[in-house]
């Protein structure tokens, strides 16, 4: 089945300063790929995703970035703020197989002002 | 609009007993996703809803678990004769089809003493 790993574990940065999270998938025939966030006692929250036919996707201070060949993904978000603190997922599927989602193990990003 | 819910937010039983888990998806969602989130195990996969077909039933960990989905809307996951290692976050999504990009609810806490 599909393996989704993630780096890094943690990742703390000075407000305003960028961040750059990466994971790296197994099944070539993964197809699709959101990213979460998730504050303390909520469930995850869907802020970008992208498909196989599109090498990258940006909305405002978010983008996400796609390597089919490599099989990597990254988020990267820029001008950070506070409020960005929280744990992000990855994750992957292949959309005609039911869309189950495979995820990464999380990166906690602090932010500090 | 509303998201999705899950009730009870906390639940805590004792070794053996059984319990429910309920979830409401996000009106007009037909496919319905269930998911564990626990500190061992990271984020994964139970099980899946699409429409009237047969669930896709292939995360479930044991026969001890088992879900349902009432006419199309509400699911129940039951969890019989719990154990400690069945502690963990039960999430819940919904998307409007397979192919479409899910939303999770917050969450039940399930603490087995």
């Amino acid at each position: 089945g599909e393996n989704v790993e993630q780096h890094p574990s943690t990742l703390s940065v000075q407000e305003g300063d960028s961040a750059v999270i990466k994971c790296t998938y197994s099944d070539s025939a993964s197809n699709y790929f959101p990213w979460y966030k998730q504050e303390l006692g909520k469930g995850p929250q869907l802020i970008i995703d992208i498909r196989s036919n599109v090498g990258e996707k940006k909305d405002q201070r978010i983008a996400v970035t796609l390597n089919k060949t490599a099989k990597h993904f990254s988020l990267h978000i820029t001008e950070t703020q506070p409020e960005d603190s929280a744990v992000y997922f990855c994750a992957a599927s292949k959309g005609a197989a039911g869309n189950k989602l495979t995820f990464g193990g999380g990166t906690r990003v602090l932010v500090k002002p | 609009g509303a998201g999705v819910s899950q009730s009870p937010s906390n639940k805590v039983t004792e070794k053996g007993k059984d319990v429910e888990l309920r979830c409401d998806p996000i009106s007009g969602h037909t496919a319905l996703y269930w998911y564990r989130q626990s500190l061992g195990q990271g984020l994964e996969f139970l099980i899946y809803f699409q429409g009237n077909s047969a669930p896709d039933k292939s995360g479930l960990p044991s026969d001890r678990f088992s879900a349902e989905r009432t006419g199309g809307s509400v699911s129940t996951l039951t969890i019989q004769r719990t154990q400690q290692e069945d502690s963990a976050v039960y999430l819940c999504a919904s998307s409007y089809s397979s192919s479409h990009e899910q939303y999770f609810g917050p969450g039940t806490r399930l603490t087995v003493t």
